[in-house]
């Protein structure tokens, strides 16, 4: 089956680092991957779609200058956190559509971030 | 725009007892409709999904949910529950062939033994 990885599992980092956070569709191709964010014991939240080849679109309220993201090729697209902030300590999780035309995407495992 | 209800956070069900997740969605064109399932530490997983036809679809595990139109319902049922049905459950919809997918925020199934 359809395997979505993410790298890495977890991270601790500084306030006021970058963190970036790698979502790659291992056995398919993926035109098109969205991020999530789930705080704990919550839904997941959309943050925003990533579309190879060019810019990603934000949801509402999402600040795009914070949250970096790049689909570079048809496997990967990654989410950079810029200047996080303990605030934004969360689950990150991505997702992929198979370009085949499934209309199932496919989840990575998630990401837990911690920013001391 | 659309949005997903999931009424109960928490449902408790007894080992071999009828599973009832409650979810209602507003859409402003013809939904897609699914269920995730979370088991703990592990990632989102598809039980089921409902594009277009039967409005009666069957999942994984002996998962089955009925669309129904005229309540904007997409209720997640089992006949009898076990005790690995404990997870978390989210309920989700798209517009139409549109990739967009929007979450409910989930019910947690307890299974007593």
């Amino acid at each position: 089956g359809a395997v979505v990885s993410q790298h890495p599992s977890r991270v601790i980092c500084k306030s006021g680092t970058s963190v970036k956070i790698e979502c790659r569709s291992l056995d398919f191709q993926a035109t098109t991957m969205f991020w999530y964010r789930q705080f704990p014991k919550q839904s997941l939240m959309l943050m925003a779609t990533s579309n190879e080849g060019s810019k990603a679109t934000y949801e509402q309220g999402v600040e795009k200058d914070k949250f970096l993201i790049n689909h570079a090729s048809l496997t990967l697209s990654t989410l950079t956190v810029t200047s996080a902030h303990p605030e934004d300590s969360s689950f990150y999780i991505c997702s992929a559509f198979p370009t085949s035309g499934q209309e199932t995407q496919y989840f990575g495992p998630g990401t837990r971030l911690l920013v001391l | 725009a659309q949005s997903v209800t999931q009424l109960g956070s928490h449902v408790s069900v007894s080992e071999g007892a009828l599973v009832l997740l409650r979810c209602n969605y507003s859409s402003s064109v013809p939904p897609y409709l699914f269920w995730y399932v979370q088991y703990p530490n592990q990632r989102l997983q598809l039980l089921l999904k409902y594009t277009t036809g039967a409005t009666l679809v069957k999942g994984i595990n002996g998962f089955e949910a009925e669309f129904k139109k005229s309540e904007t319902s997409f209720h997640l049922t089992k006949p009898s529950a076990h005790m690995s049905d404990a997870a978390e459950y989210f309920c989700a919809v798209s517009e139409g062939g549109g990739f967009k997918t929007i979450f409910g925020a989930g019910t947690r199934l307890f299974v007593k033994a």
